[in-house]
């Protein structure tokens, strides 16, 4: 199976900074990749698809890179309602993976 | 109002088998791909299954392959999954999730509780 290796998997942030979080597949995925919001106790949002592709309703703020091995979720002036855990997903070959998430909270 | 529900969670001994059911409404189900995943208690996520929109496409995760199923009904707008030889690390919350076009998942159901537990 792809293995998913998000980084880091907790960070601390303040209100405005800007967010990097990355996913390195064990092998290449193309630009099969999918991003994800998760609140406690609530399901998933989507974020972003096929790597760069901004889902309907997501803020601009929200932006995704890369190709293959390596991938980026980027958050440009972090909100309120941001902290939470974000997840990348790899649909580019079965068993599809998740990577173990990466929890954003307030400094 | 595009949405999904699951059902069917509870707590069942290990060994047993339990079935979730996960209705949908709102959009055309039998267009869709649909997905289950679950998240065991303070964990990450898992994807454990897929059924295609035709039905004809099924896939799992190595973890349950052999002794969960996934399947559907266009006519109800329900997908199932029966779960059977639980274990305790089969104890999570399971969502159920459409698959756009754009291969990712767009809509997903509340969750239902799964505890695998003598």
């Amino acid at each position: 199976a792809i293995q998913m290796t998000q980084s880091p998997s907790s960070l601390s942030a303040s209100v405005g900074d800007r967010v990097t979080i990355t996913c390195r597949a064990s092998q290449g995925i193309r630009d099969d990749l999918g991003w994800y919001q998760q609140k406690p106790g609530k399901a998933p949002k989507l974020l972003i698809y096929a790597t760069s592709n901004l889902y309907s309703g997501v803020p601009s703020r929200f932006s995704g890179s890369g190709f293959g091995t390596d991938f980026t979720l980027t958050i440009n002036g972090l909100q309120p309602e941001d902290f939470a855990t974000y997840y990348c997903l790899q649909d580019f070959h079965y068993p599809w993976t998740f990577g173990q998430g990466t929890k954003v909270e307030i400094k | 109002e595009v949405q999904l529900v699951e059902s069917g969670g509870g707590l069942v001994r290990p060994g047993g088998s339990l079935r979730l059911s996960c209705t949908a409404s709102g959009f055309s189900f039998s267009n869709y791909d649909i997905n289950w995943v679950r998240q065991a208690p303070g964990k990450g996520l898992e994807w454990i299954a897929h059924i295609s929109n035709s039905g004809y496409t099924i896939r799992y995760a190595e973890s349950v392959e052999g002794r969960f199923t996934i399947s559907r009904d266009d006519a109800k707008n329900s997908l199932y999954l029966l779960m059977s030889i639980l274990t305790v690390e089969d104890t999570a919350v399971y969502y159920c999730a459409r698959r756009t076009a754009g291969d990712a998942f767009d809509v997903w159901g509340q969750g239902t509780v799964v505890t695998v537990s003598s």
